[in-house]
């Protein structure tokens, strides 16, 4: 079973400040399907990213995410007052699919 | 507009059953993966089944395994997730999802409380 590790748990930053968030995977994983959520209080997740780096319909270009192998990055250039928010990472494998614990992203 | 309505959710004590659904609609539901992912009061998601197009193949986590089933209605567009002997741990807001590439619709989830 590949495991994901998210990290920091909680990131204080300002608003228009850079975020970054990692997810780290126990092994070698697949960057296809590798995918992003965010998700605020009261509601579904919403897919951010997949295939590691491909931005959702819709989703600003402030978001952008990367990485391959196990090392995997969500990064939000600049950070507008509805990014504050839990971040998910999340990966497909074996017809399964995994969820890191999240990254709260929140206002300092 | 794709959109997914979970209903059935509720209370339920332990070692009962309940069987949620998911209406869908904006979309060619035979065409697509869908699933059911949980989230317990302040926890991340937790997929716990998922179902191929033409309910040939089914997966679940081993959380629920043997104890829950995953089945769909193509002709009415419909998933649906039976849970039995269900615990405390199973308390949680239910989310029916589509995969193409990602999750990429989510319903607004059902809440079920396993409670006596």
């Amino acid at each position: 079973e590949i495991l994901l590790t998210q990290s920091p748990g909680t990131l204080s930053l300002s608003p228009g400040e850079r975020a970054t968030l990692s997810c780290r995977a126990s092994q070698t994983v697949t960057s296809n399907y590798l995918a992003w959520y965010q998700q605020t209080p009261g509601q579904a997740p919403r897919v951010l990213i997949y295939g590691a780096s491909i931005r959702a319909t819709g989703i600003p270009d402030r978001f952008s995410g990367s990485g391959s192998g196990t090392d995997f990055t969500l990064t939000i250039s600049r950070l507008e007052p509805e990014d504050f928010a839990v971040y998910y990472c999340q990966h497909y494998v074996n017809s399964r699919w995994t969820f890191g614990h999240g990254t709260k992203v929140e206002i300092k | 507009e794709v959109q997914l309505v979970e209903s059935g959710g509720g209370l339920v004590q332990p070692g009962g059953s309940l069987t949620l659904s998911c209406a869908a609609s904006g979309f060619s539901f035979r065409n697509y993966w869908m699933g059911w992912v949980r989230q317990a009061p302040g926890a991340g998601p937790e997929w716990l089944a998922n179902i191929n197009q033409e309910e040939s193949h089914s997966f679940y986590a081993d959380s629920v395994k043997g104890r829950f089933t995953i089945s769909r209605d193509n002709a009415k567009s419909s998933l649906f997730l039976q849970m039995h002997n269900v615990e405390a741990d199973d308390t949680a807001v239910y989310f029916c999802a589509r995969w193409s590439a990602a999750l990429d619709y989510w319903g607004r989830g059902i809440l079920v409380t396993v409670s006596s």
